[in-house]
């Protein structure tokens, strides 16, 4: 499967503690993308790497977010003392501006839920 | 108000008929307008991208873009059962969403009845 993975799809914590997510990308592709979607909701933009460098960050990002992507390739959240308004699905994409299309490719997710 | 304003539903139609789904946006700096298809638990996948006003069609799906109006829409005709889905729109203002990614509608939760 050469589509963007996401690990672990569920996670289930205790308010208050950390966790941290992984994302691969289509491997070709050098821009990567975190978004928050919460039940009822559409996605929303969290932050914007373009190959290693993080360029971009939401005021959604709070001290407690932090984002790498070291090495340009797979891409890591953690979130630091989880509250329980942190329970929301974190989705991953990734595109390669021109390629055949901008389309940023989603995976799965990574579905949170915080006690 | 939000950037992005789509209907949530649910709305219900019988196997066949033409759905017709909206989304009004207040950023007109927004050029590129993306219709994703979301089932339940899963990742959003693109259906349709298009660049400022105009129609684009792709099988049973057409996308419509009015920018004077701020207003996009998607027509999916001889709607089957597996077009249940929710359906999100989303927009940026530069190609591919650039660094500031999309900017996203609630989603419409679409169920076609057999």
């Amino acid at each position: 499967d050469t589509g963007v993975s996401q690990n672990p799809r569920h996670k289930i914590t205790k308010r208050g503690q950390n966790v941290t997510f992984r994302c691969d990308p289509i491997s070709e592709h050098n821009r990567l993308y975190w978004y928050r979607q919460t039940l009822g909701q559409g996605p929303e933009f969290l932050t914007y790497f373009q190959n290693e460098a993080q360029l971009e960050k939401s005021r959604l990002l709070s001290d407690r977010f932090s984002a790498e992507r070291p090495k340009g390739s797979f891409s890591t959240l953690e979130i630091q003392r989880t509250e329980q308004g942190d329970s929301a699905m974190y989705l991953c994409a990734s595109s390669f501006p021109g390629g055949p299309s901008d389309e940023q490719f989603f995976g799965p997710g990574t579905r949170l839920t915080v006690l | 108000q939000k950037e992005v304003e789509q209907d949530p539903g649910p709305l219900s139609v019988p196997e066949g008929a033409i759905v017709s789904l909206n989304c009004t946006y207040s950023n007109s700096a927004f050029q590129y307008f993306m219709w994703y298809r979301q089932y339940s638990r899963k990742g959003p996948e693109l259906l349709m991208y298009t660049y400022s006003s105009g129609n684009k069609e792709d099988g049973r799906f057409t996308a419509q873009v009015d920018k004077s109006s701020k207003y996009i829409s998607l027509f999916i005709r001889d709607s089957q059962p597996s077009d249940s889905a929710t359906y999100l729109c989303a927009m940026s203002a530069l190609t591919g969403g650039g660094a500031d990614g999309l900017t996203f509608g609630k989603g419409t939760h679409l169920i076609i009845q057999p």
